[in-house]
């Protein structure tokens, strides 16, 4: 059984940077394309990045400027790096596994339970 | 590029059918068959009940059903029963080889 677990700061002061791990068990991360995904309070999920281990990797536009996404196989985990946060950026960060059709990607499953991060002085 | 349009909110009674729709555009939701949709309980991670347009995951209720038409795909519920009260939000991939989600919608069962 798939199983994704993230784990973040709680907590960011505003201009930091963010840093999140998303823990996979019961499949090499070698296998497949992985996402991260945000929920921030009140509002609508929002697709923050995708990335496979061979690196092909692509960015929300409107966050491409500010963040990283990488794939670590010898650890089975993927991370995520927000640079200069805001209260924007306030959420529930959630890593998923995503289905393809070689690039093309289809859906995601299965979801991490998510991690909240608030950004705050 | 924008987020897929949703409706807010949908309401039915129990035993009722409502049908959510998710207006896209020719880059995404018209240019391939690659909608999915997601079932959000508060405090739970979202739950992938229709991908690929019209399939469900081994264990998803038959009364979710997917379909779509030109650039806008639709969500039927039928039978709808308490426990189908949640946010549900489409997903589509695009043609910039990025994805992009629905507004979303809240259902509520009356």
């Amino acid at each position: 059984q798939v199983q994704l677990q993230e784990s973040g700061p709680g907590r960011v002061k505003p201009s930091e940077t963010l840093s999140l791990t998303c823990i996979v068990s019961g499949v090499s991360v070698t296998n497949y394309y992985w996402s991260w995904i945000r929920q921030s309070p009140g509002k609508g999920l929002e697709w923050i990045a995708y990335s496979s281990y061979t690196g092909n990797t692509n960015y929300n536009p409107s966050l491409k400027s500010r963040v990283t996404m990488s794939v670590d196989m010898p650890k089975n985990q993927l991370s995520l790096r927000l640079t200069s946060v805001t209260a924007a950026d306030t959420a529930v960060y959630y890593c998923a596994r995503v289905e393809s059709l070689f690039t093309d990607l289809r859906w995601f499953d299965p979801w991490g339970q998510g991690t909240l991060v608030a950004v705050s002085s | 590029q924008s987020a897929l349009t949703q409706p807010a909110s949908v309401s039915g009674s129990p035993g009722q059918s409502i049908t959510i729709s998710c207006t896209g555009s020719s880059s995404d939701v018209g240019a391939f068959n690659y909608v999915s949709w997601y079932q959000c309980h508060p405090g739970k991670a979202p739950h992938l009940i229709v991908f690929d347009v019209t399939d469900r995951p081994s264990g998803v209720s038959n009364r979710f059903s997917g379909s779509k038409s030109g650039n806008t795909a639709s969500l039927t519920i039928s039978g709808l029963q308490a426990e189908d009260e949640a946010d549900y939000y489409c997903c589509s991939f695009t043609t910039s080889e990025i994805l992009v989600f629905g507004t979303g919608t809240t259902v509520t069962v009356l």
